[in-house]
């Protein structure tokens, strides 16, 4: 079954509000990637977290990576309508390289 | 653009039917990895190849094989094609093998199984 885990499904939110998407694993994670894909787009990569409690902030976007490897977590501040799309973490198991899990994804639709 | 490339954009057969669906990676990149995407399924890891060699195996059906030439192109084959079959499927590249390397993915193949 799916082993790393994304909530909320479906994100909707107001332009300039906040909002944070969850990704959890039931197992240690060696490191986590992030990526968006755009409506009708490809995954785009957008960032990588290995140490345990990292954290690591992209402008309006702030990731961090649990202290126990098996959650991850992505904050975006003051929404913007660029920010709609599909977000997925991803994270290889630590005795499984080359297979990245991917979270089923937050749909983040924004309304100006 | 990712400078990764996909071929055909668009596939459209019917059941029963056996594709290809074509990769070239990312000049210099050497590992190449093909995923599913469905809407109910999530993006599904099925098969990674290393300069030429199958690296990882995901949920990768019998039906399905791959494999990646000398020239480090990759090919996904999909045979006796079945309606739950039809799928977006991704085509990505990383320089190396390993987690630690994103991973840069193509625009895909919409196969359509009528």
């Amino acid at each position: 079954g799916q082993q790393v885990m994304q909530i909320p499904q479906y994100q909707h939110v107001q332009e300039g509000e906040d909002f944070t998407t969850y990704c959890n694993s039931s197992t240690t994670l060696s490191n986590i990637q992030w990526y968006k894909q755009r409506p009708g787009g490809h995954p785009v990569f957008l960032i990588q977290l290995v140490k345990s409690g990292e954290v690591k902030k992209q402008k309006r976007l702030t990731f961090q990576f649990g202290e126990a490897k098996k959650n991850s977590s992505l904050h975006i501040t003051a929404t913007q309508t660029t920010d709609v799309g599909t977000y997925f973490c991803a994270g290889y198991l630590t005795d499984s390289w080359g297979k990245l899990q991917f979270g089923a994804g937050t749909q983040v639709v924004v309304t100006p | 653009d990712s400078g990764v490339t996909q071929t055909p954009k668009h596939l459209i057969t019917a059941t029963g039917q056996r594709v290809t669906l074509r990769c070239s990676p990312r000049s210099g990149d050497l590992s190449v990895y093909w995923y599913q995407q469905s809407l109910d399924q999530g993006l599904q890891f099925l098969i990674q190849y290393y300069n030429g060699e199958e690296r990882a195996k995901g949920n990768i059906l019998e039906r399905f094989s791959a494999q990646q030439f000398p020239d480090l192109h990759s090919e996904l084959n999909l045979s006796s094609l079945e309606l739950g079959d039809s799928a977006l499927y991704f085509c990505a590249s990383s320089p190396k093998i390993g987690g630690y390397n994103e991973q840069f993915f193509g625009p895909g193949t919409r196969l359509t199984v009528l």
